[in-house]
């Protein structure tokens, strides 16, 4: 059973246009959530996150997006640049067990974009 | 350069080969992690350690052995392994607390696992 989906497995967006990346959960107990990137031979590296008491976090060209009814978290990059192309990995975690907390990863979304 | 270092980068290995995964991590973290990634599927979690203790299991076989020695390191030996296992193995450490807004994880480069 897969708690966290990206549905789309790539994504192609044109230059300096926005880039949305969605992201679905289904365990109600998540209440922090993540974003990583992963370039190919590298591991993933964190981009941005966000805690379930907000709805926005924004940091530069990369803002998320969390609606808790929805279940549901997006990444907006804008404007895009072509280093953006890589692999977007959303991930959750359940404040069940203080110092026992683990990520839950979706699969993945490949972004490309188009110069 | 996250400050998590994995070697090898590469490894092949036959099924009746011993080898272990080597993470090494400087940021004064408390917790350590192994993940496996396999091609179209999430990254998966294998174990935790929190303050060198396994805290995390995650139903992983025992062809798998973890070690942790000290806050700083972290070792995967591997025994008798299968073909199914070739994968992406990921270290990653933390400072706990998912909660905490601004906590992550930071990730090694990989070990990319053939087994043959």
């Amino acid at each position: 059973d897969q708690q966290v989906k990206q549905n789309s497995p790539s994504l192609s967006v044109q230059e300096g246009r926005i880039s949305i990346l969605n992201c679905d959960y289904t365990n109600s107990m998540f209440d922090y959530f993540l974003w990583y990137k992963k370039y190919p031979a590298e591991g993933p590296t964190f981009l941005i996150s966000i805690s379930s008491i907000k709805d926005k976090n924004e940091d530069g060209r990369f803002t998320v997006f969390l609606n808790k009814s929805a279940k549901h978290l997006s990444l907006h990059i804008v404007p895009s640049q072509p280093g953006d192309s890589a692999v977007y990995f959303c991930a959750a975690s359940a404040m069940v067990n203080f110092g026992n907390e683990k990520l839950t990863f979706g699969t993945g979304t490949r972004l490309t974009i188009i110069p | 350069e996250t400050g998590v270092t994995q070697t090898p980068r590469h490894l092949v290995m036959g099924m009746t080969n011993k080898k272990s995964l080597k993470c090494e991590q400087h940021l004064g973290h408390n917790a350590m992690y192994w993940y496996k990634q396999s091609a179209k599927k999430p990254l998966e979690l294998m174990f935790v350690y929190n303050f060198k203790e396994q805290t995390e299991n995650n139903s992983v076989p025992s062809r798998f052995s973890p070690e942790c020695p000290n806050s700083s390191h972290l070792f995967l030996h591997l025994h008798t392994l299968q073909p199914e296992d070739s994968a992406l193995y990921l270290c990653a450490s933390s400072q706990g607390g998912w909660g905490k807004d601004g906590t992550e994880a930071f990730f090694g480069q990989g070990t990319r696992l053939t087994v043959v």
